[in-house]
């Protein structure tokens, strides 16, 4: 069975500042992973997702997350947040052999300016 | 850009009632899903489908829940008598192959009076 836990249902940062939104998951198998974005009214949008090779991994919008076995997490950072970073994140695992994902409870972010 | 559409954006019902979600999948997709998120719980996985059949199905998706691909295009989740409970918001989901991504449409708010 896998499951994802995520740090801090609420996290506000000033513009400019670090995002760092974590993500710990537990797996039976090579996990797979993924962080997804939800806007106000709209669906979930695939940020970054890591699944083999390289433990750093950019995705859109000048997000990065890198996958640390030894810690079974999988963060989620930007150097530097805009006002359009204001969104709810969630963390995803699934297993490498299915793609049924397990979801985090989620993360929203504020930006302050 | 393709995209996963879903209809009806909010679906108001009476208790013991039946509902159909529809969801059209990207069209040269092959793995479907359905995902709910109960106000302020996770997103958790309901049922998977590939090559017109269930692939996997959790245990909230219970004999009260169907899914169809009635004609190649739409992808459906019937739920027979419907519950104060379902209420949610339901998402669809389709991926094109394995290890690809999960592209979710922008759900449908189920409301159970």
């Amino acid at each position: 069975a896998q499951s994802v836990t995520q740090l801090g249902s609420h996290v506000s940062v000033s513009e400019g500042a670090l995002v760092l939104l974590r993500c710990n998951y537990s797996s039976s198998v090579p996990p797979y992973l993924f962080w997804y974005v939800q806007y106000p009214n709209q669906g979930l949008q695939l940020l970054l997702k890591y699944t083999t090779g390289a433990t750093l991994v950019k995705g859109i919008n000048g997000f990065e997350a890198e996958f640390k076995k030894s810690e079974t997490s999988f963060h989620l950072t930007k150097p530097s947040a805009h006002m359009s970073d204001a969104a709810e994140y969630f963390c995803a695992v699934t297993p490498s052999n299915d793609y049924k994902l397990s979801f985090g409870a989620g993360t929203t972010v504020t930006v302050r300016a | 850009e393709p995209e996963v559409t879903q209809t009806p954006s909010h679906q108001v019902t009476q208790m013991g009632q039946e509902v159909i979600l529809r969801c059209v999948p990207i069209s040269n997709h092959l793995y479907f899903y359905w995902y709910r998120q109960i106000l302020g719980q996770k997103v958790e996985f309901l049922v998977s489908f590939y090559n017109n059949e269930i692939s996997e199905k959790s245990e909230i998706f219970d004999d009260q829940f169907s899914v169809e691909r009635p004609d190649g295009s739409n992808f459906t989740l019937k739920i027979r008598s419907t519950k104060l409970e379902d209420s949610a918001m339901y998402f669809c989901a389709s991926m094109g192959r394995l290890e690809g991504e999960q592209f979710f449409g922008p759900g449908t708010r189920l409301t159970v009076l």
